[in-house]
């Protein structure tokens, strides 16, 4: 069946730092959403892309969806300990009436 | 416009007692899916409604677990003879559709524990 991989699982950054998780599909989606979870808290939605190559910018995050829409990217630059929390992404595939989220990616941030 | 109301947020059963689960979609969404998370886990789709239908329920244990989302009122999560693995957060998610590309809005979820 469909999957929605992310990678990966687990991060530590120190404050300050830049880093980059991904998010791949094992089919090609017509679109791809992210999602952030504080700790105790609900999935919020942050952005969607639609287009093959679309980057869209959100302050310290930039997404990326991959020309061949099997994969996403979240960009964070200055990592601040408000961004801790569970990014997810989630795909969906078209013809298919349902998003399938990814595993998650858990950030936690040292000071 | 108030946003998806879960309720109850906290929830404590003893093993054998049934456990209701309540969601109120945003105002205008008619889509409501329901997720279970474990500690430390990802989300876990269980089923997806509209109005009056069950759309996918492919998530949902076949014994026990079962949805509703009536004409009128919210869709309700029901979870006969709970057992202690059915401890977890469950989220509600509503959006207005699938087809177009509308994201998911999350309730606070229900926690619920069982004894």
């Amino acid at each position: 069946g469909q999957q929605v991989m992310q990678i990966p699982q687990y991060q530590h950054v120190q404050e300050g730092e830049d880093f980059t998780t991904y998010c791949n599909s094992s089919t090609t989606l017509s679109n791809i959403q992210w999602y952030k979870q504080r700790p105790g808290g609900h999935p919020v939605f942050l952005i969607q892309l639609v287009k093959s190559g679309e980057v869209k910018k959100q302050k310290r995050l930039t997404f990326q969806f991959g020309e061949a829409k099997k994969n996403s990217s979240r960009h964070i630059t200055a990592t601040q300990t408000t961004d801790v929390g569970t990014y997810f992404c989630a795909g969906q595939v078209p013809s298919y009436d349902k998003v399938i989220f990814g595993p998650g990616t858990s950030l936690s941030v040292i000071p | 416009n108030a946003g998806v109301m879960q309720n109850p947020r906290h929830l404590v059963r003893r093993r054998g007692q049934e456990a209701r689960l309540r969601c109120s979609p945003m105002k205008g969404h008619s889509h409501v899916y329901w997720y279970r998370q474990l500690p430390e886990e990802g989300l876990k789709f269980m089923v997806y409604l509209q109005k009056e239908n069950i759309i996918d329920e492919s998530g949902m244990p076949k014994e026990r677990f079962s949805a509703e989302f009536p004409k009128e009122g919210p869709s309700i999560l029901r979870i006969q003879q709970v057992v202690r693995g059915d401890s977890a957060a469950y989220f509600c998610a509503s959006s207005t559709s699938v087809g177009r590309n509308q994201p998911q809005h999350f309730g606070d979820g229900t926690r619920l524990s069982i004894l």
